[in-house]
């Protein structure tokens, strides 16, 4: 089956510093790769997916990156915020399979 | 329109009782998981169901951990003889359709915590 390996656990950037969040997959049939945030209490939104037809989407300060070969996907969040500050999953599901597997989280703080 | 609900939002129960946690995806939604997390941890996959397929139990941690999903649409997952090990939320998400086809929503989760 599916592995899904995320660094680092923990993250703790400046206000206005990038962060980055990487993650690898073993199998290479999957092809959608979503990331969640999910804040304290509450419940994982989706933040940015990408298909594995594409190798970059952006979405104003949110940026994700597809490796196929190297099989991985990094998050790039640009001028961090104090409100960025949360728990970020990512994951990786198939097109025919039933699961999204999903990394162990990171936790990222943004200090003002 | 309205999103996943979860019932209860919290439970405490006692070491070795059954608990029931009920889920209301968002209508029209075909696709519905179950995961677990604890403190913490990530999502741990818990069963799928699709449409009128049958589900895949394959993440379910042991027998005492079952679901249904009546109709296609409410879900219910039951654990039997609750341990302290249960103890974590209980996350529910529908999606259009499923695999990889479709953005997850996610419920507010239950939060079980077994005495």
């Amino acid at each position: 089956g599916e592995n899904v390996e995320q660094h680092p656990s923990t993250l703790s950037v400046q206000e206005g510093d990038s962060a980055v969040i990487k993650c690898t997959y073993s199998d290479s049939a999957s092809n959608y790769f979503p990331w969640y945030k999910q804040e304290l209490g509450k419940r994982p939104q989706l933040i940015i997916d990408i298909r594995s037809n594409v190798g970059e989407k952006k979405d104003q300060r949110i940026a994700v990156t597809l490796n196929k070969t190297a099989k991985h996907f990094s998050l790039h969040i640009t001028e961090t915020q104090p409100e960025d500050s949360a728990v970020y999953f990512c994951a990786a599901s198939r097109p025919t399979g039933n699961q999204f597997y999903f990394g162990t989280g990171t936790s990222l703080t943004v200090i003002p | 329109g309205a999103g996943v609900s979860q019932s209860p939002s919290n439970k405490v129960t006692e070491k070795g009782k059954d608990v029931e946690l009920r889920c209301d995806p968002i209508s029209g939604h075909t696709a519905l998981y179950w995961y677990r997390q604890s403190l913490g941890q990530g999502l741990e996959f818990l069963i799928y169901f699709q449409g009128n397929s049958a589900p895949d139990k394959s993440g379910l941690p042991s027998d005492r951990f079952s679901a249904e999903r009546t109709g296609g649409s409410v879900s219910t997952l039951t654990i039997q003889r609750t341990q302290q090990e249960d103890s974590a939320v209980y996350l529910c998400a529908s999606s259009f359709s499923g695999g990889g086809l479709g953005e997850q929503f996610f419920g507010p989760g239950t939060r079980l915590t077994v005495l």
